[in-house]
């Protein structure tokens, strides 16, 4: 069965300095992985995927996340933190059911200090 | 840029009673999707929809949930007989057709059952 962990309930980092949330994956065949951020009381927003192809992948507001096939990792890093990035991050991966639905980690609190 | 949308944004019904939460897909998706969050858990899939049937559920969608396509835009999911444990976000999404699409999620409603 295909699953995600993420090891950090909560990663502080001050603004400006880069950032990391980890997340690693366990699948069967080929990983289609996600990450989404839910701001307070807001539905998620889909930040970036990785399929195939480059192992860097780059999405919204900054976000890049690198595929690492032989540590089964797929982390979700900024160069540069704001204080607007401080949300709840999810890593997810897509069962290869036929319905193919979003199966996410447990979630990763960022807090971003000013 | 196209959107999910859900209403409403919050409901708080009497436990026992019916309640029915609506979705409006993006308009040329084909998948569709229930999927909530209990305060302070992870996102856990319910049930994908299909050409009009449903193609998986999980086991917390039991014989007190149903989802309904009742016209070419909504998408609906029925709580027959509210629990309190039944509060929580719910989350819908959709997707395109292709097998690398990305599911999109509404803003959540929010369900208080007292």
């Amino acid at each position: 069965a295909q699953s995600v962990a993420q090891p950090e309930d909560q990663v502080n980092v001050a603004e400006g300095n880069p950032l990391t949330v980890k997340c690693t994956y366990s699948v069967s065949g080929n990983p289609y992985l996600f990450w989404y951020v839910q701001y307070p009381n807001r539905g998620l927003q889909f930040l970036l995927k990785y399929i195939t192809g480059d192992n860097l992948v780059k999405g919204s507001y900054g976000f890049e996340a690198e595929f690492n096939k032989s540590q089964t990792s797929f982390h979700l890093k900024k160069p540069s933190a704001l204080v607007s990035d401080s949300a709840l991050y999810f890593c997810a991966v897509r069962d290869l059911s036929s319905a193919s639905k979003i199966i996410f980690g447990s979630g990763t609190r960022l807090s971003i200090r000013p | 840029e196209p959107e999910v949308t859900q209403t409403p944004s919050h409901q708080v019904t009497q436990m026992g009673q019916e309640v029915i939460l609506r979705c409006v897909p993006i308009s040329n998706h084909l998948y569709f999707y229930w999927y909530r969050q209990i305060l302070g858990q992870k996102v856990e899939f319910l049930v994908s929809f299909y050409n009009n049937e449903i193609s998986e559920k999980s086991e917390i969608f039991d014989d007190q949930f149903s989802v309904e396509r009742p016209d070419g835009s909504n998408f609906t999911l029925k709580i027959r007989s509210t629990k309190l444990e039944d509060s929580a976000m719910y989350f819908c999404a959709s997707r395109g057709a292709g097998g690398t699409e990305t599911q999109y999620f509404g803003p959540g409603t929010r369900l208080l059952v007292l």
